[in-house]
């Protein structure tokens, strides 16, 4: 089974702080994705990738950036925490939409 | 960013009932795929439809891609307690790139 890691399942920051979410895929999938949980608002995307180096924005990009310098790892930065970016991060990858996304089991992150 | 109308939000039943939920859209999808979230988890992919009309089974689950291929359902039959969770709908735009638009999910609680 395709298994997608999330480096840490809660995370409390200090605002101002950087803060890095590590997302390691171990079956060579090309797409990666970030997203943020909120309650009432679903899924929203931040950012994804198709390729190593390769970043596009989402619909929610602001305050955060992406790196992708390997194929199975994508990190999200959050550069200058703030509190509203208190939330649950997932992580997803994909070979193609046949079967889908994989998703980790989150980041829940609290920002104070 | 395109936005999916998952119905209902939320969901309180009984042990043993069936539930219905759906997901509708102004524009046309290729592929619809219905996710299931345990508490503090990521989605877990349940079923891949691919083909409009394509009814599909897993288990106690039954999904259709709609015939206008803007709207999709999922059944649970005799539902039990750990059907609970938040079932999200997710779907490839015809003409769209690896990325899903994802509905905003169905809270579901069952009582024992």
């Amino acid at each position: 089974d395709v298994k997608v890691t999330q480096s840490s399942r809660y995370l409390v920051k200090r605002t101002g702080e950087k803060v890095f979410l590590e997302c390691v895929q171990d079956m060579d999938h090309e797409n990666m994705f970030w997203y943020r949980q909120d309650p009432g608002l679903g899924l929203r995307l931040i950012y994804f990738s198709y390729d190593v180096k390769m970043k596009e924005k989402g619909d929610i990009p602001e305050g955060y950036s992406v790196s992708r310098e390997k194929k199975e790892r994508f990190s999200l930065i959050l550069e200058s925490a703030s509190t509203n970016q208190t939330s649950m991060y997932l992580c997803a990858s994909s070979l193609s939409l046949v079967g889908g996304y994989t998703f980790g089991s989150g980041t829940r992150l609290t920002v104070v | 960013g395109q936005q999916l109308n998952q119905s209902p939000q939320s969901m309180f039943i009984q042990e043993g009932e069936d539930v219905s939920m759906n997901c509708t859209s102004s524009s046309i999808f290729n592929t619809w795929l219905w996710y299931k979230q345990d508490p503090g988890e990521g989605p877990v992919l349940l079923i891949a439809l691919y083909k409009a009309g394509e009814l599909t089974s897993n288990g106690r689950l039954t999904a259709q891609f709609g015939i206008t291929r803007k709207d999709s359902f999922l059944n649970i039959s005799a539902s039990i307690p750990s059907d609970v969770g938040i079932y999200f709908c997710a779907g490839q735009l015809k003409g769209g790139s690896e990325k899903l638009v994802f509905g905003k999910g169905t809270k579901l609680t069952v009582n024992p």
